[in-house]
Formats: C-alpha cells, sequence, structure tokens
C-alpha cells in the first residue's frame, strides 16, 4: 500500500495564478483532511471530507476550495495564489467512527507564491 | 486563539536520558490527544494518543501522560536515541461537539524541535 500521496511535491506561482493540489489515499478511508504549515504555527486545518461528494470548512478555509468526487481522492484548489498561500501543504485520512482518531499523512507540498 | 499550545519550541537532551515534551490545552471539549512526529520534508507520523478516561498510556519508550484538571499532558521518552531527534506535535480532538460530532478534526499545537545528542 502506498497510504496517502500527494502531487506535486513542490511548485511555485506567481500571485493570481491556479492550480489543484491532489491527494490520493489507497487505504479505503471515509475522512480526508487538508493541512496547512506554518513556521510557529503548527498544522492548522482548511478543509475536510467526511466522504465522497461531501466537504466542509476547517479553520482557515479562506482562498481555497475542495472537491471528493471519488473517496479515494481529495483535491485542494486555489483560484488566485496569493503570497499569503506559500506553505507547506499536508494531506491526512482516516477511518470512520470512533474507535481511533489517528491519521494517516502525505509527505506534504511545498508551495511558494512571488 | 490558540486552544494547544506547546511552550517549549525547542529541547535538547543527552542521549540515553529522558526526553519530556509538554503540551497544554484550553477547551474542555478535547477528550482524545495524539502525540505526531516529524521528519524534515516528511509528513507527521502517528506516535502515540490517550483517551480522557485515562491518565497515562505506554507504548515502548513512549508514555504519555494526561492531567485534565491541569488541562495538561506530557510525551515521556525512555531512553532518547539521536533517531528521536524531529519535531513533536501534539494534537487534540473532541468527540462531541455542540450540537454533533466532530468528525475527528484535530487542533494541533505549534510543535518542538527535539534534539537528541550522542
Amino acid at each position: 500500500n502506498a497510504g496517502v500521496t500527494q502531487t506535486p511535491k513542490f511548485r511555485v506561482l506567481k500571485t493570481g495564478q491556479s492550480m489543484t493540489l491532489l491527494c490520493a489515499q489507497d487505504m479505503n478511508h471515509e475522512y480526508m483532511y487538508w493541512y496547512r504549515q506554518d513556521p510557529g504555527m503548527g498544522l492548522r486545518l482548511i478543509h475536510y471530507s467526511v466522504g465522497e461528494g461531501t466537504t466542509a470548512k476547517g479553520e482557515v478555509p479562506d482562498g481555497y476550495n475542495v472537491s471528493r468526487l471519488k473517496k479515494q481522492n481529495f483535491l485542494l484548489g486555489l483560484e488566485s495564489a496569493a503570497p499569503s498561500q506559500t506553505s507547506v501543504y499536508f494531506c491526512a485520512s482516516r477511518t470512520g467512527g470512533l474507535s481511533s482518531y489517528e491519521q494517516y499523512f502525505g509527505p506534504g507540498t511545498r508551495l511558494t507564491v512571488t | 486563539d490558540q486552544q494547544v499550545k506547546q511552550n517549549s519550541p525547542s529541547l535538547s537532551v543527552q542521549e540515553g536520558r529522558i526526553s519530556i515534551l509538554n503540551c497544554d490545552y484550553t477547551n474542555s471539549m478535547f477528550d482524545y490527544f495524539l502525540w505526531y512526529k516529524k521528519y524534515p520534508a516528511e509528513g507527521p507520523t502517528f506516535l502515540i494518543s490517550i483517551s480522557s478516561i485515562k491518565d497515562k498510556n505506554e507504548d515502548g519508550r513512549f508514555t504519555v501522560f494526561l492531567n485534565k484538571s491541569a488541562k495538561h499532558l506530557s510525551l515521556h521518552i525512555v531512553p532518547s536515541q539521536p533517531g528521536d531527534s524531529a519535531v513533536y506535535f501534539c494534537a487534540a480532538s473532541g468527540r462531541r461537539a455542540a450540537g454533533g460530532t466532530s468528525y475527528g478534526k484535530l487542533t494541533f499545537g505549534q510543535g518542538t524541535i527535539l534534539t537528541v545528542h550522542p
């Protein structure tokens, strides 16, 4: 099993450009999450999904959109990139239910907006 | 409003000694806590967790202690090894949020950089 994979690993954008980050998991997990990590801030939740076709806002959703058309994929979109969106983006997934809250993370995407 | 805080940005210990990483939280709805370890250029990996019905959970060299009255948890690593050098994040989740479920959303602390010297 590959676990959680993220594409691309690195990207440089100019202000105003758009892009989509792809997250894929092969563990048949119900829940998927997008986080951003900034120095001194820990990881902050952007959006999450509790199942195919459903999405919800997290702590810092502004400037991002998401889609979960297939259970194994969770896409994060930036419609008009801004320098404040320079960050490392992590995707995570977990099983549904209350038995465990452990999330499995991908390797991250480092995004720079100039 | 930082609901989960790790007040020590960094910690340096000698190989073989104990490493103690601390975490404080403010939200009384949190009832499940996790520790993650992160190496550079990699995603966080799960280390150990504890439910609020317990005050201690042990897994090999790693032990997590929870003090609910103080809203404080700590991670003990004994003995520390150079390979333990990484950033450690504590995270918290509330299984029940007002009016529904939290869907397992995690709130993370800022992280503590642990360096274990040979």
